[in-house]
């Protein structure tokens, strides 16, 4: 109950297109979920988050879309650039007291030029 | 913009060695966590800390790791005796004390630690 589940597990997009990356839980508690990125040998970095009381987030070319009835929650890369490429992680986490993440297991996306 | 920061990069140690990884927190962020991620795999929950204990651990941190804030800035990471399982990159992480935004964890670059 606690798992992200995450796909597709890698994944390969001409520049100028979509990349759509699909998270799903089980947890009804969870009540924040951000999307991390993360570049080889970096720490992972904030890049947009949501909760569950609103459907759809959009900062820039990065769109959260939330169905809270589903589940699921994915993450929309318009416009995608080579610089994208990298691992995105989303997660969730509980407003318990202590707000630990839970990973999903990533998704390697590659933009090609 | 404040950021976290961990030393060191890159350690490495012998088997059954004892490690400290250190983490400076955002100066005014009450929360802290551990995280580790194994080479290629997910990044995975091992504590959290605030007001000077531990408020949660995984079944990950088991008696050989123990965390501590020395002092007003630095929060650390002891492995006493590692094992080769260990060898992983371990990322500190801090959030704020607001509901708002105490769900935002601001990560560190990680310290890569390989046992061999």
């Amino acid at each position: 109950q606690q798992q992200v589940k995450q796909s597709p597990q890698s994944l390969i997009v001409q520049k100028g297109g979509i990349s759509i990356i699909n998270c799903a839980y089980e947890n009804t508690a969870f009540d924040y979920f951000p999307w991390y990125q993360q570049f080889p040998g970096k720490g992972p970095a904030l890049l947009i988050a949501i909760r569950p009381d609103v459907s759809e987030k959009k900062e820039g070319r990065f769109t959260i879309s939330f169905n809270k009835s589903a589940k699921q929650f994915s993450l929309h890369i318009m416009d995608s650039q080579p610089g994208d490429s990298a691992t995105y992680f989303c997660a969730a986490s509980i407003n318990s007291g202590t707000y630990k993440y839970i990973f999903g297991t990533g998704t390697r996306l590659k933009v090609l030029a | 913009e404040p950021e976290v920061t961990q030393t060191p990069s890159h350690q490495v140690t012998q088997m059954g060695q004892e490690v400290i990884l250190r983490c400076v927190p955002i100066s005014n962020h009450l929360y802290f966590y551990w995280y580790r991620q194994i080479l290629g795999q997910k990044v995975e929950f091992l504590v959290s800390f605030y007001n000077n204990e531990i408020s949660e651990k995984s079944e990950i941190f088991d008696d050989q790791f123990s965390v501590e804030r020395p002092d007003g800035s630095n929060f650390t990471l002891k492995i006493r005796s590692t094992k080769l399982e260990d060898s992983a990159m371990y990322f500190c992480a801090s959030s704020e004390f607001d509901r708002a935004s105490t769900d935002t964890q601001y990560f560190g670059p990680g310290t890569r630690l390989t046992v061999l």
